[in-house]
């Protein structure tokens, strides 16, 4: 089936450092989307972007979060810098109106652990 | 404010066993419910997802939904320990907007 890629599956790096994290979504898929999770727990939802923006942010996506997809390429979760509470999975998904179920797709994760 | 509850937080069935599992949302605006699976250390996969009032069977798993109270729930008959894993529940807005809810962690003794 469609696959999300995502890289690097696994990053530590010390508090205060910058960390991006890189998503290569479903090929015709517009919409995507970044998850946090922490310990096999809730799905929690950061941020989804469609044609170039950010639609909708939650709380959790702090003002040392940025996200972009510069011209079709890897669509990027950016900390800078990066506190303890941000070690957990990141998860990249992305769906598309135009398939027929619209569900949502998920990559395999980059846990990220921040010491 | 939490949009899709879900319950029980944890639910042990034993094989062959049936496992019933609730989601509700609190959010007036959805109107598509979804279901994914995730066993530990994987990513979510999509299990069912339904938009219409009523029921859906596929395989031994069954869903239902009241879109007018928002409540959906999964029924798994003849419980494998390969069902073992997250229950998470998802509510979107047509295709856009999926918030989840905590999960329901089942466990599934042979």
């Amino acid at each position: 089936g469609p696959k999300v890629l995502q890289i690097p599956s696994h990053q530590i790096i010390d508090m205060g450092q910058m960390v991006t994290l890189n998503c290569d979504p479903v090929s015709n898929h517009l919409y995507f989307y970044w998850y946090k999770q922490i310990l096999g727990q809730q799905m929690e939802f950061l941020v989804n972007f469609y044609n170039g923006k950010v639609m909708e942010k939650s709380k959790l996506f702090k003002d040392q979060f940025s996200v972009e997809r510069p011209d079709g390429s890897y669509f990027t979760l950016k900390i800078q810098p990066t506190a303890l509470e941000d070690s957990a999975v990141y998860f990249c998904a992305s769906s598309s109106t135009g398939d027929i179920t619209g569900q949502l797709y998920f990559g395999e994760g980059s846990k990220l652990t921040v010491l | 404010q939490q949009k899709v509850q879900q319950s029980p937080e944890s639910l042990i069935v034993p094989e062959g066993g049936m496992a019933s599992l609730n989601c509700t949302s609190s959010d007036r605006n959805v109107d598509y419910f979804w279901w994914y699976r995730q066993h530990s250390g994987k990513s979510p996969k999509m299990l069912m997802s339904i938009f219409s009032n009523g029921e859906k069977e596929e395989g031994r798993f069954t869903v239902h939904l009241n879109k007018a109270s928002l409540h959906t729930s999964l029924h798994i008959r003849d419980s494998q320990p390969s069902d073992s894993a997250l229950y998470l529940c998802a509510a979107s807005m047509g295709y856009q907007n999926f918030y989840f809810g905590k999960g329901t962690s089942l466990t599934v003794i042979p």
